[in-house]
């Protein structure tokens, strides 16, 4: 079973408004990601958790706040958004073992920044 | 720079037919080559994946190569069929980094 949860499947909200993404997974995976894709786009990495610690930060705007609570679950807090925000959010995640790092994704949020 | 380029952009075959996407890449440690399968609205979804030191994969109609000397690698498809349109995204990871970098994307089209 190599899933990855997302919840919402669809978010619209204001520019002033607070919002959360979230993500989890049981795959026993210590590494976890979020990425943003445009449409017609690659996914462009934000961040990356490494064993619930925050191991990459790819010079996000602070409008955008991960938070890992535990080794299964990671969270996208979304606070005075741009309509450029927009996108499709997309949670992955992948072992820290020798088996190899194959990353596993979700279906993704899509997000609607109005 | 980490960098990974993709060609071609669209790619449209008659169905039976084979088709080939190839990604180059600029960092000689990177070693780790995904590729990945897009629908519309949906996640990418690991269709393959090689690991520097080998040189071929395959997995009934799919299969990936590597050169490493090049730095190039390549998804070639048989047989394609219908359900095999979508977009292909190649990636790759350096082996110092944890994280996975995405080429540009091919829209690849099966004509009936």
């Amino acid at each position: 079973d190599t899933e990855v949860t997302q919840t919402p499947k669809h978010l619209v909200m204001g520019m002033t408004n607070k919002k959360s993404l979230k993500c989890e997974q049981h795959m026993g995976h210590r590494a976890m990601y979020w990425y943003k894709q445009k449409a017609k786009k690659p996914p462009e990495l934000m961040f990356v958790y490494s064993y619930e610690k925050l191991s990459i930060n790819e010079s996000v705007p602070s409008r955008f706040s991960p938070e890992c609570p535990n080794s299964s679950l990671l969270n996208l807090h979304l606070h005075a958004l741009q309509p450029e925000d927009s996108a499709l959010y997309l949670c992955a995640s992948s072992p820290l073992d020798l088996s190899g790092n194959t990353i596993y994704f979700g279906e993704g949020s899509w997000l609607t920044v109005v | 720079g980490e960098n990974v380029e993709q060609h071609p952009s669209t790619l449209s075959v008659q169905e039976g037919d084979s088709a080939v996407i190839k990604c180059t890449y600029s960092d000689s440690a990177s070693n780790y080559f995904p590729w990945y399968k897009q629908e519309l609205g949906k996640g990418p979804q690991l269709i393959i994946d090689i690991r520097s030191n080998v040189g071929e994969k395959k997995d009934q109609r799919i299969a990936v190569t590597l050169n490493k000397t090049a730095k190039h690698f390549s998804l070639h498809i048989t047989e394609t069929q219908p359900e095999d349109s979508a977009v292909y995204f190649c990636a790759l990871r350096y082996s110092s980094a944890s994280k996975i970098i995405f080429g540009s994307g091919t829209r690849l089209s099966i004509r009936p």
